[in-house]
């Protein structure tokens, strides 16, 4: 049972067109979503999160949206570089409680052409 | 500041038998997570420690897999014995003390291959 989905397997976009990534979520529960960039043979590293009391957040060429009714978020990174090329997680958790457990997606991978 | 350390990086064992992953958290980072991401997914879970005390292991298969955060520093994962399935990442990440704070540290991952 996937409670993060992330359902397109990769993305590939022109070096500075938008990129935009999007994932899904099924636990009405969450409500602090955040977004990964993974390069090969590293860990994830954190890029930009979001509560669910905003729709919106911007860091830099980066912009998390989130529709809550449509338990649906989307990242958005404009202009896009070839070194955002990678694999992006979206992960979700509920932060009522003491466990700030994340349930992550299965990944995007993002291809910039130059 | 340094990252979180993680050893060996790499590691091929056949099935049944054992191995042990050790993980070093940022300094100062009171809750150690291990995660498995299995080629094509998404981390998951398996173990959160709270300085050396366990948080969530409800994804932990207990009947091979242990873990232990001595001193509420560094940490070990060991699976006994090994089975083809458990071909994986082994992902360690750390974060600081409050939980208002979701910015999770990984490390570089130990990738396991079992034949």
């Amino acid at each position: 049972d996937q409670q993060v989905k992330q359902n397109s397997p990769s993305l590939s976009v022109q070096e500075g067109r938008i990129s935009i990534l999007n994932c899904d979520y099924t636990n009405s529960m969450f409500d602090y979503f955040l977004w990964y960039k993974k390069y090969p043979a590293e860990g994830p590293t954190f890029l930009i999160s979001i509560s669910s009391i905003k729709d919106k957040n911007e860091d830099g060429r980066f912009t998390v949206f989130l529709n809550k009714s449509a338990k649906h978020l989307s990242l958005h990174i404009v202009p896009s570089q070839p070194g955002d090329s990678a694999v992006y997680f979206c992960a979700a958790s509920a932060m009522r409680g003491a466990n700030s457990k994340l349930t992550f997606g299965k990944g995007i991978t993002l291809s910039v052409r130059p | 500041e340094a990252g979180v350390a993680q050893s060996p990086r790499y590691k091929i064992i056949e099935k049944r038998q054992s191995v042990a992953f050790w993980c070093n958290p940022i300094s100062g980072h009171a809750t150690l997570y291990w995660y498995q991401q299995i080629l094509g997914q998404g981390p998951k879970l398996l173990i959160q420690f709270q300085n050396n005390g366990v948080v969530d292991d409800s994804q932990l298969p207990k009947d091979r897999f242990s873990a232990e955060r001595l001193k509420g520093v560094d940490s070990t994962l060991k699976i006994q014995p090994a089975k083809l399935e458990d071909s994986a990442v082994y992902l360690c990440a750390s974060s600081p003390p409050g939980t208002a704070n979701l910015g999770q540290y990984f490390g570089p991952g130990t990738r396991l291959t079992v034949t």
